[in-house]
């Protein structure tokens, strides 16, 4: 079956601009999750969403950040007047729900602000 | 401070060889999972551990969740240039963070033929 896709899979954006990175989980998982990846590190959690609505967005960073998952399938990532710091890899994750966690992850989107 | 300390960073070794890389903590985790990734590409679920003292094989790897379920090994015997990638530990600890997962950063394994 399929995995998680995200889009776009390259992103490259200029400073000050926003934008929206787009997740589609595994069909049937009832949680999705952000993770954001610097470069020689591991995934940080951004937020995690359990249904429509975002169980725990304590890894947002900032009020810059935001997501949605409106249906409760696929979610939007959305970055407001991004910096250049905001550039990592951008990490999806669906799993089946409530205490599974077996995550599994998209290819994820590359971020650069320039 | 990273909540989950992996060892080595990184690690490059012959076709055949054995390796081992460490993921430890102070803290108790209620499972605990490894993943490899590859370049351009998300982490790829391997194994998850839950129970302490747990031995589990994949192949040639062998992973073990440590008695006070703290830490956690990976084990690969003869090494093969497709094992070339980054070993990520990830923890859950439902009580305190619900269902996120805390990574470490990752051991960059080379495998050379």
């Amino acid at each position: 079956g399929a995995g998680v896709s995200q889009t776009p899979s390259n992103k490259v954006t200029e400073k000050g601009k926003y934008v929206e990175l787009r997740c589609d989980p595994i069909s049937g998982h009832t949680a999705l999750y952000w993770y954001r990846q610097s470069l020689g590190q591991g995934p940080e959690f951004l937020i995690y969403f359990q249904g429509t609505g975002a169980a725990d967005d304590s890894g947002l960073p900032n009020d810059r950040f935001f997501a949605v998952r409106p249906e409760g399938s696929v979610s939007t990532l959305k970055i407001q007047r991004t910096e250049r710091g905001d550039s990592a890899v951008y990490l999806c994750a669906s799993s089946m729900g409530q205490g599974g966690n077996e995550q599994y992850f998209g290819p994820g989107t590359r971020l650069t602000v320039t | 401070t990273q909540l989950l300390e992996q060892s080595p960073q990184f690690l490059s070794i012959q076709e055949g060889e054995n390796l081992t890389v460490y993921c430890n903590s102070s803290s108790v985790f209620s499972s605990l999972q490894w993943y490899r990734q590859e370049p351009g590409e998300g982490p790829v679920l391997l194994v998850t551990v839950v129970t302490g003292g747990e031995v589990k094989k994949l192949k040639r790897l062998t992973f073990q969740f440590g008695d006070a379920r703290k830490d956690s090994s990976l084990h690969i015997t003869a090494a093969q240039p497709g094992d070339t990638g980054l070993y990520l530990c990830a923890g859950a600890r439902l009580r305190e963070y619900g269902n996120k997962l805390v990574f470490g950063a990752g051991t960059i394994l080379r495998v050379k033929s």
